[in-house]
């Protein structure tokens, strides 16, 4: 039962233009999104998040857009480098209840592939 | 900035073997997390702790166990390791700012431990 979903495994876009690469979820109870960014035999690289009390944060390059009624979010990036391309991982957590202290594990989308063509 | 340090990077071991893998969070975090990434798969939470004690667990064979110790470094311990045990394994911390009843806990993740099993 996959509860966070990225149905486009892979995107190629040139650079210069925008990359938006689309996240869905299942579980209402997620109220934390978080975006990072992978590249083969390294650590994911956190990129930007958003709370379930806004619908839009920017950073940069980066802006993440959150619609709680679809749940649904996506990860623009404005203009696209060749540095960029990456898996892209949409990340989601929720509080457990009876946990202790920090306890909002993360459960993972499977990734979109960003190639990013010079 | 300091980051998330995992030893050993690549570790080879034969099956049935033990296997011992470290993680030392960034400096002042008080939550480790573990997570699981198998070839083509998205990383799956293991298991973590906050401050000292576990937190919450998720997916972990019976074969594996976790702590974190008084300086806030983790250990993972496999043993009776199977061919399906290779696999990424990941560590991530993370700071409570304080604010209660708020998820906001980013997770920042180490470079993995590339585990093979033979």
């Amino acid at each position: 039962d996959q509860q966070v979903k990225q149905n486009s495994p892979s995107l190629s876009v040139q650079e210069g233009r925008i990359s938006i690469l689309n996240c869905d979820y299942t579980n209402s109870m997620f109220d934390y999104f978080l975006w990072y960014k992978k590249y083969p035999a390294e650590g994911p690289t956190f990129l930007i998040s958003i709370s379930s009390i806004k619908d839009k944060n920017e950073d940069g390059r980066f802006t993440v857009f959150l619609n709680k009624s679809a749940k649904h979010l996506s990860l623009h990036i404005v203009p696209s480098q060749p540095g960029d391309s990456a898996v892209y991982f949409c990340a989601a957590s929720a509080p457990k209840e009876g946990g202790r202290g920090s306890n909002y594990k993360l459960t993972f989308g499977k990734g979109t592939l960003l190639t990013v063509n010079p | 900035a300091a980051g998330v340090i995992q030893s050993p990077r690549h570790l080879i071991k034969e099956k049935r073997e033990t296997a011992t893998l470290k993680c030392y969070p960034i400096p002042r975090h008080d939550t480790v997390y573990w997570y699981q990434q198998g070839p083509g798969q998205d990383p799956q939470f293991l298991i973590s702790f906050y401050e000292k004690m576990q937190s919450d667990k998720g997916s972990i064979p019976d074969r594996f166990s976790a702590q974190q110790f008084s300086d806030y470094h983790s250990e993972l311990n496999m043993s009776s390791l199977e061919l399906g045990d290779s696999a990424l394994y990941f560590c991530a911390s993370s700071y409570r700012p304080g604010l209660a009843g708020r998820n906001t806990d980013t997770q920042y993740f180490g470079p993995g431990t590339r585990l093979t099993v033979l």
